[in-house]
């Protein structure tokens, strides 16, 4: 079965600092990965996905994230944070199949100091 | 991206009493829905799988007699928690994909607080 480690689990930084979440995954197959967020009191959102393609994936508020398939892994990074970033980040995978589940990390609190 | 919607947002409910939360696709047809569990301040945890249609597929360590789940239709999916205590407190989310899409779209989730 699938498994998703997210090793950081608060991570604190100053607005403009660089950002890079660790997520590794274990499946020998397929997979489709994905990142979330979720902001203080609300649901979660899409951050950005990897289906196939271009290993280097670029989301919505200036996220990106590198699939290394000889890692398994599946960084998420941002240039330069800002306090609005604050949020749980979770890292997901799913088996490449549609009907397939997706399994969440452990989640990373994300502080940024203003 | 399509759209998931959860009823009610947040219940209250007395121990030992059922409460039912739905979950709607409202712009597509999800021919498998998941119910997730969220504990303040954890991941989530995925209960069970439904296809429309069939029984719900139950992850290791969820009492399927406590968590009912319908799938009865390719826009609706209901969950029941029976008999509800206080440790059932938590946030529930569900999310849907269609016959074609290899995303999962989700829901706003329900707070559940039973006292």
């Amino acid at each position: 079965a699938q498994s998703v480690s997210q090793h950081n689990h608060h991570v604190i930084l100053s607005e403009a600092a660089s950002l890079e979440l660790g997520c590794n995954y274990s499946y020998g197959g397929t997979v489709n990965l994905f990142w979330y967020v979720q902001y203080p009191g609300q649901h979660l959102q899409l951050l950005l996905k990897y289906f196939s393609g271009d290993p280097l994936v670029k989301g919505i508020k200036g996220f990106e994230a590198e699939f290394i398939k000889s890692k398994f892994s599946f960084n998420l990074r941002k240039p330069s944070v800002q306090w609005s970033d604050t949020a749980e980040y979770f890292c997901a995978v799913k088996r490449d199949s549609s009907a397939s589940k997706i399994i969440f990390g452990s989640g990373t609190r994300l502080s940024i100091r203003p | 991206g399509a759209v998931v919607s959860q009823h009610p947002s947040w219940v209250i409910c007395k121990s030992g009493t059922s409460v039912k939360i739905e979950c709607r696709s409202l712009d597509f047809q999800a021919t498998t829905m998941f119910w997730y569990r969220q504990f303040p301040k954890q991941s989530l945890m995925l209960m069970a799988t439904s296809n429309e249609g069939s029984k719900a597929t139950y992850e290791q360590g969820v009492e399927k007699d406590k968590f009912l789940i319908n799938h009865a239709s390719l826009t609706l999916s209901t969950l029941t928690v029976t008999s509800a205590h206080p440790e059932d407190s938590s946030f529930y989310i569900c999310s849907g994909t269609g016959r074609s899409s290899y995303e999962q779209y989700f829901g706003p989730g329900t707070r559940l607080t039973v006292t």
